[in-house]
């Protein structure tokens, strides 16, 4: 069965640099969710879209942006990169309805150096 | 808010030796309850899910039964496998469609020989 895709699965950034990562959702699921696992650390929800509508923001940094395309993937844009944003990144996809599981994605591994 | 508060690990146990992962949460209405889990290296992936009170979500060998009188959602194992070394996450939504996940600290299983 068709899986939630990450690219790329590892980024090496330079302090200041930009990242883009990208989420291509099961098919059919309209709903993609960004977290955030730091080293030893539980996921903490970033974003979220819903037919291609933000529907939910949690601890995102201004420097940090996200869209979801008429496709339904979806890209995570990060600027003005700092050490502390290395972390694993998960997408997550769902399909709208009640009590929806949400299905992971394998992550980005960002080391910012 | 919601909050997931989790049993502190690293929780080390011999193979066959019975488990117990203790999560208890904090949530208005009523929330969906999850375990999800985590291989070396992996994204991660959905163990059981419990959407009401006194459901209890099974898998592989996994349980867990929504308490809502003690706010609990207790994993439990009767005989644990090396291949269960993993960290486990206890997760929870709002409980209706398209809502982002609330994690624990997650607990980090080492089965032994």
């Amino acid at each position: 069965a068709a899986g939630v895709i990450q690219s790329p699965r590892h980024l090496i950034k330079e302090k200041r640099e930009t990242a883009t990562l990208k989420c291509y959702p099961i098919p059919r699921h309209d709903t993609v969710y960004w977290y955030q696992q730091g080293p030893g650390q539980d996921p903490q929800f970033l974003i979220s879209f819903y037919e291609k509508m933000q529907s939910d923001k949690g601890s995102i940094p201004d420097r940090f942006s996200a869209q979801q395309f008429s496709d339904y993937h979806s890209e995570l844009n990060m600027s003005s990169l700092e050490l502390g944003d290395s972390a694993l990144y998960f997408c997550a996809s769902s399909r709208g309805g009640v009590n929806t599981e949400a299905f992971f994605g394998q992550g980005t591994r960002l080391t910012v150096v | 808010g919601n909050s997931v508060t989790q049993m502190e690990g690293p929780v080390t146990l011999s193979e066959e030796a019975f488990l117990t992962i203790n999560c208890t949460y904090t949530a208005t209405g009523y929330p969906s309850l999850f375990w999800y889990v985590q291989y070396p290296g992996e994204g991660l992936q959905l163990l059981l899910k419990a959407t009401k009170a006194d459901d209890k979500g099974s898998n592989k060998g996994f349980e867990a039964t929504y308490r809502k009188e003690t706010t609990s959602f207790h994993l439990e194992k009767g005989s644990v496998q090396v291949s269960d070394s993993a960290v486990y996450f206890c997760a929870l939504s709002r409980g209706f469609g398209n809502e982002k996940l609330t994690f624990g600290t997650g607990t980090r299983l080492t089965i032994i020989p």
